[in-house]
């Protein structure tokens, strides 16, 4: 299990505002999964990434795993109020090892 | 994807006594897995419970401070002994998916305050 490090660890933003939170490893992730956890909820997946230069989008959520696969990054557009969140990476094994995360928020 | 719910979602506790946190899953799950969120902190996997057999526990944690029961495959139960004002987090239960540890679902987690 490798220790995953997220940067920025806070950031606050006005709303219609890009932003970009980063995952990084000293050593190649298996795969890698990106987590928005809510106040008071439990985390909820927002991708899985697996082959490296893999790139995803999920509206307005773009998600990149470097080629190497030592690093990801998840590129937020026009964000929005609703995106306010702390975002989790994870690497996965037999189990999940989780970032320290970064909080996110967006203002109105 | 499953719905998971925990019980109590939040409780204040006096240090040196144990509180039992319930994991109830709406659909039997193969595997169940217990973590721990520490106030400002990110999640750290304390055991995953086996049906049936004692449950697995992860480097830092023990059967005596964390026992953990999972009688059949949609609940299971977190008992957190002996408290102190270090114990005061959120614990989540979360239950895998078909693929195992890649589709993992979280419940609303517990937030306990040990004074």
């Amino acid at each position: 299990t490798q220790l995953l490090e997220q940067s920025p660890q806070f950031l606050s933003i006005q709303e219609g505002e890009n932003l970009t939170v980063y995952c990084n490893s000293s050593s190649v992730f298996s795969s890698l999964q990106w987590y928005r956890q809510e106040p008071g909820e439990g985390p909820v997946l927002l991708v899985t990434v697996v082959t490296g230069g893999e790139v995803k989008k999920l509206k307005r959520l773009t998600f990149q795993f470097g080629d190497a696969r030592k690093d990801s990054s998840l590129h937020i557009t026009a964000a929005q109020p609703g995106d306010t969140g702390l975002y989790l990476c994870a690497e996965v094994d037999y189990k999940l090892s989780f970032g320290a995360g970064t909080t996110v928020t967006v203002r109105a | 994807s499953a719905v998971i719910s925990q019980k109590p979602s939040r409780d204040i506790c006096q240090r040196g006594t144990s509180l039992t946190i319930q994991c109830q899953v709406d659909s039997q799950v193969t595997m169940m897995f217990w973590y721990r969120q520490q106030p400002g902190q990110s999640l750290t996997l304390i055991a995953t419970a086996n049906q049936g057999s004692e449950a697995t526990y992860e480097s830092g944690f023990v059967i005596d401070k964390f026992p953990i029961s999972r009688p059949n495959l949609t609940f299971s139960t977190l008992t957190v002994s002996n408290m102190s004002p270090e114990d005061s987090s959120i614990y989540l239960c979360s239950v895998s998916g078909t693929s195992g540890a890649y589709e993992q679902y979280f419940g609303p987690g517990t937030r306990l305050t040990v004074t």
